[in-house]
């Protein structure tokens, strides 16, 4: 049962373009969300999170946008950069009960290059 | 300040050896979590760690021991290894209500 899920395993864009990566997810328990970013060979690297309680969050050239009626969420990167090719990986949360100990719950990753 | 860091890097075991992979962190995190990533399949929680001398079963733990007897390291033990346990580890740690942060993974193959 796939909580969090990524359904495009690649997004391919021309540098300068908007670049958008989508997650869908199914547990209603979940009240935070974020996005990492992992380079081949490294660790993924935390890029932008939102809690359930807004529907947007803002951090430069990225932003996190959050549908809680259709547990969708989506993160935008304008103006695309080569820099930005990568896997991005969705993940989510959740704070109810004190019992959660910070655990995630990934989705399987979206390949974004960014062509110059 | 290293951060998360694994050891080893890359390791190649035969069916039914036994290894053990080290993770540690210098942040004084309360949290730290065992992961593996396989294609198609994002990162999936092994088991974790809440303090010292406690450890839970994650999402994929069997076929895993872990133990952390210091709050620094984490621990990561497969006592009969299987080619199914081919896979990237990913170590992780945290403290309450903050991001986790990775280390840069260890590659393991079992033949």
């Amino acid at each position: 049962d796939q909580q969090v899920k990524q359904n495009s395993p690649s997004l391919s864009v021309q540098e300068g373009r908007i670049s958008i990566l989508n997650c869908d997810y199914t547990n209603s328990m979940f009240d935070y969300f974020l996005w990492y970013k992992k380079y081949p060979a490294e660790g993924p690297t935390f890029l932008i999170s939102i809690s359930s309680i807004k529907d947007k969050n803002e951090d430069g050239r990225f932003t996190v946008f959050l549908n809680k009626s259709a547990k969708h969420l989506s993160l935008h990167i304008v103006p695309s950069q080569p820099g930005d090719s990568a896997v991005y990986f969705c993940a989510a949360g959740s704070n109810a009960g004190g019992t959660s100990y910070g655990k995630l719950t990934f989705g399987q990753g979206t390949i974004l290059t960014v062509h110059p | 300040n290293a951060g998360v860091t694994q050891t080893p890097k890359f390791r190649v075991l035969k069916t039914g050896q036994s290894m053990t992979l080290l993770c540690a962190q210098d942040m004084n995190h309360e949290y730290m979590y065992w992961y593996r990533q396989d294609p198609g399949m994002g990162l999936r929680l092994i088991h974790y760690s809440v303090g010292e001398g406690t450890t839970a079963k994650g999402e994929v733990p069997d076929g895993y021991n872990v133990s952390r007897l210091k709050k620094q390291n984490f621990l990561l033990g497969l006592e009969s290894a299987a080619p199914s346990q081919t896979s990237v580890y990913f170590c992780a740690s945290t403290r309450p209500r903050e991001t986790q942060y990775f280390g840069p993974g260890t590659r393991l193959l079992v033949l």
